[in-house]
């Protein structure tokens, strides 16, 4: 059965470095998305992409986040300093219409920033 | 704004025990209401959806509800085997189906016991 794999399963960074996480979508899919859930929180939205370029994104997705694309496997998620806050477990997805349906889900990057 | 309420966990019951996942919802129009699973080092996995009043989802044995008076969601399992063991979200979309739109709730810990 087809996946989406994410890696590291748990990064350790120091607040202030800049971390990637890494995600390999399902082949045909062509819509791509980044959740995260802060321990004990909801899981929630970040940003979705399509036709490289982001669609949707929400409040928590500033400037000190960014998403790509980098040579049509891989998608990423970049934080460029890091904060205490920004622990959390980081999900990305990915489907291959505009369905919430046939989105298939990450096993999760934690992030820890200390 | 929408949100997704559940019960906080970890809920743990023996094997062959009835369960009951409570879950109630808060939106603006008609939700489609989901719920996923994540089993222990995998992805988030749809389990089951309704898209409209009084419909009835169901997969592995697992059946949810669609209340829209009690603006309920509630996972239900009449016999739990040590494999269900996961965390189950509940989940609602109204943004017209694609997965940018998902509102989670926090997820509820279960295990089964022997």
């Amino acid at each position: 059965e087809p996946e989406v794999t994410q890696t590291p399963s748990h990064q350790v960074t120091q607040m202030g470095q800049e971390v990637i996480l890494r995600c390999v979508p399902i082949s045909n899919h062509l819509y791509f998305y980044w959740y995260r859930q802060i321990l004990g929180q909801k899981v929630e939205f970040l940003v979705s992409f399509y036709n490289n370029e982001i669609s949707e994104k929400s409040e928590i997705f500033d400037d000190q986040f960014s998403v790509e694309r980098p040579d049509g496997s891989n998608f990423t998620l970049k934080i460029r300093s890091t904060k205490l806050e920004d622990s959390a477990m980081y999900f990305c997805a990915s489907s291959d219409r505009f369905s919430v349906t046939e989105a298939f889900f990450g096993q999760g990057t934690r992030l820890t920033v200390v | 704004g929408d949100s997704v309420t559940q019960m906080e966990g970890p809920v743990t019951l023996s094997e062959e025990a009835f369960l009951t996942i409570n879950c109630t919802y808060t939106a603006t129009g008609y939700p489609s209401l989901f719920w996923y699973v994540q089993y222990p080092g995998e992805g988030l996995q749809l389990l089951l959806k309704a898209t409209k009043a009084d419909d009835k989802g169901s997969n592995k044995g697992f059946e949810a509800t669609y209340r829209k008076e009690t603006t309920s969601f509630h996972l239900e399992k009449g016999s739990v085997q040590v494999s269900d063991s996961a965390v189950y979200f509940c989940a609602l979309s109204t943004s017209g189906g694609g997965a940018d739109g998902l509102t989670f709730g926090k997820g509820t810990h279960l295990i089964i016991q022997p």
